[in-house]
């Protein structure tokens, strides 16, 4: 089946705008994780939804990030007033179960974000 | 604070070699153990899930480990191709929170 697609896949913005991020996770997975991959860095965790619960957003760096999962499924990750710090990959992942369920995280391609 | 070491950064071996990449990880109370590779511009790819009731575990050429008591896990890459070249994460889940803690990853060269 399909596998985690995240749009855009690359994405240049100046300082100061907002964007918006896509994930589409694999069907039937209840857990979807939001993680930054800057050049020379590890991953970065963001935020973390499971099903119906309330997201661990503990990983979100400043309130200009935000990111919503309607119907459980699709999830949006939006930055308001980019500055050049934000630049990185965002990567989306999701899994079957989540947290203490031993399932593997899938991951999509990502989506580079260039702010200028 | 709980965190994920992986040692070396990089690695370069000749085609048909045996190696052993190492983790290294804070905090014995984990859930689980999850090696993936990466490839230039692409996402991660999950390779290995070790749980933590388990001392290791196998797929095709690769073989990881677990010893949770260290607070380390190997993963083991048989026979290695110039295909193996990639980065590979070792990530952790421990008990106290939902998400994964990554390690900053080995850059693997197996030259032909």
């Amino acid at each position: 089946g399909a596998g985690v697609s995240q749009s855009p896949s690359n994405k240049v913005t100046e300082k100061g705008k907002d964007v918006e991020l896509r994930c589409d996770p694999i069907s039937g997975h209840t857990a979807l994780y939001w993680y930054r991959q800057s050049l020379g860095q590890g991953l970065e965790f963001l935020i973390y939804f499971q099903g119906n619960s309330a997201p661990d957003k503990s990983g979100l760096p400043s309130d200009r990030f935000s990111a919503e999962r309607t119907g459980g499924s699709v999830s949006t990750l939006t930055i308001q007033r980019t500055q050049q710090e934000d630049s990185a990959v965002y990567l989306c992942a999701s899994s079957f179960s989540g947290a203490s369920y031993n399932s593997p995280l899938h991951f999509g391609n990502g989506t580079r974000l260039t702010v200028t | 604070k709980q965190e994920v070491t992986q040692i070396p950064a990089a690695l370069s071996v000749p085609e048909g070699e045996n190696l052993v990449l190492n983790c290294s990880f804070t905090d014995s109370a984990i859930y689980n153990l999850q090696w993936f590779r990466q490839d230039p511009g692409k996402g991660l790819t999950s390779l290995l899930l070790i749980q933590s009731s388990q001392r290791e575990q196998t797929s095709g050429r690769l073989n990881a480990s677990l010893d949770k008591s260290s607070g380390r896990s190997t993963l083991y890459i048989a026979a290695s191709q110039p295909g193996d070249s990639a980065t590979y994460l070792c990530a952790v889940e421990w008990r106290s929170q939902g998400n994964l803690i990554f390690g900053k990853g080995t850059k693997l060269s197996v030259k032909p």
